[in-house]
């Protein structure tokens, strides 16, 4: 079974307006992180964001926010304001373990972003 | 610069030439690990290390194999390249814990024909 879950293979946004980008994720270990990577067509990937699974808060960091519903394992990504470099493609990953721990980090397959002029 | 580097960026080679691609990092990481990644089908892991000697198999380590004399190194082994490992690669680091984020190198193209 599928660990990290992203539903939306492609999506498109108007530029200036918010968008959401989904992932689900599968684990029964109490304790993880969450953690969204952007791709540019460049082909780096970018680190955006992180969210602990005992955090009480959602995770921001600027245009992005983290929208953690752990009861429904959902972790979305909300970019605001949308500019034409946030067309990329968006990953969502999951490390399990307490917090001193190594486990491995899990990938989505990703979600293309296109932002419209 | 905090760096992950890869080398090399694009190759293409033929059907069961041996070839080695390099991973380096210089923020004396423990955890070092190699995926690829597919149209459609995200970052798959193939070897990750904990560290120097210590590796592991991740999710699809057919065909290939590391190896962690250094720190710094984890380069990943093609001993018998087939078309099937066609694909994007990447090589990450990252400290201990499990909220510190991975740093990517930048990618390796490879193509086998």
């Amino acid at each position: 079974a599928q660990k990290i879950t992203q539903t939306q293979p492609g999506m498109f946004v108007q530029e200036k307006e918010a968008v959401t980008l989904d992932c689900t994720y599968d684990t029964s270990d109490p304790s993880y992180g969450l953690f969204w990577y952007k791709q540019p067509s460049s082909g780096e990937m970018i680190f955006l964001i992180y969210q602990g699974s005992y955090d009480q808060q959602n995770a921001t960091e600027g245009r992005y926010s983290l929208n953690f519903q752990k009861a429904r394992k959902s972790a979305n990504l909300v970019i605001s304001a949308s500019q034409l470099g946030d067309s990329a493609m968006y990953f969502c990953a999951m490390r399990e373990g307490p917090p001193g721990s190594q486990g491995n980090l899990i990938f989505g397959k990703g979600t293309k972003l296109s932002v419209k002029p | 610069e905090a760096q992950v580097t890869q080398n090399p960026r694009y190759l293409i080679t033929v059907t069961g030439k041996k070839l080695t691609v390099t991973c380096s990092q210089n923020m004396n990481h423990e955890y070092m690990s190699w995926y690829r990644q597919d149209p459609g089908l995200g970052l798959r892991q193939i070897y990750y290390s904990m560290n120097v000697e210590v590796t592991d198999k991740g999710d699809v380590p057919e065909g290939y194999k590391v190896s962690r004399k250094e720190k710094r190194n984890f380069p990943l082994i093609l001993e018998s390249p087939s078309p099937n490992q066609t694909s994007l690669y990447f090589c990450a680091s990252s400290n201990r814990g499990r909220s510190t984020e991975a740093f990517f190198g930048q990618g390796t193209r490879l193509t086998v024909v």
